[in-house]
């Protein structure tokens, strides 16, 4: 098991309402990446945050935004929920200049 | 931007035999190709991964080659078992932990 934990587990929003999902890194790691999973897909680069700043961003709407803490723990804010933003949201901690990436868990969001 | 295509999407074999899967990418700058096994519901695990430098890398029963000319590698996996059955990604980034792209899938099947 890595050391990279997202809460909650699962999540049930209605649409149009917003959504925070959390995540810790990995100890040692400063860099955290986000993806959204649609089922039966890859998952998709959302953001990535180094040293509390926005470090590249995927092919996301700005209702999509994120915030890195000093401990390197991460947030994924999604505003104005759309029925396709249901979705597995993981998110990965690596150190930057070393490549490797670790996964949590996941949140399983979804949009009703 | 990078592009990675993955094949086959399913893939199913005997136990004991080999499996292969095979990705392209697009951008020559991609100099980092992790493989990923995401078990159902399960965060997707880091199983090997290898640098532009090298050709081929092992561990164990997994290997995976890389021909940067072609801009394309592949993942190798022999004696396989049931519990090897997950869905694999493959992915790119540049240097630093950059944003993975990730291909597709493939959904790999050991028969008993």
């Amino acid at each position: 098991e890595t050391g990279v934990t997202q809460s909650p587990t699962h999540l049930i929003k209605t649409r149009g309402q917003q959504v925070t999902l959390r995540c810790s890194s990995q100890s040692g790691h400063n860099t955290v990446s986000w993806y959204q999973q649609a089922l039966g897909q890859g998952p998709q680069f959302i953001f990535q945050y180094y040293r509390e700043e926005e470090n590249g961003r995927g092919n996301f709407p700005p209702r999509f935004s994120g915030l890195q803490f000093p401990n390197y723990s991460s947030e994924l804010n999604v505003n104005a929920l759309e029925l396709d933003d249901s979705a597995l949201y993981l998110c990965a901690s690596s150190l930057r200049g070393n490549t490797e990436a670790f996964f949590g868990q996941g949140t399983r969001l979804t949009v009703v | 931007g990078e592009n990675v295509e993955q094949h086959p999407s399913t893939l199913s074999v005997q136990e004991g035999d080999s499996a292969v899967i095979k990705c392209t990418y697009s951008d020559s700058a991609s100099n980092y190709f992790p493989w990923y096994k995401q078990e159902l519901g399960k965060r997707p695990q880091l199983i090997i991964d290898i640098r532009s430098n090298v050709g081929e890398k092992k561990d164990q029963r997994i290997a995976v080659t890389l021909n940067k000319t072609a801009k394309h590698f592949s993942l190798h996996i022999t004696e396989t078992q049931p519990e090897d059955s997950a869905v694999y990604f493959c992915a790119a980034s540049g240097s630093y932990g950059q944003n993975f792209v990730f291909g597709p899938g493939t959904r790999l099947s050991v028969l008993p």
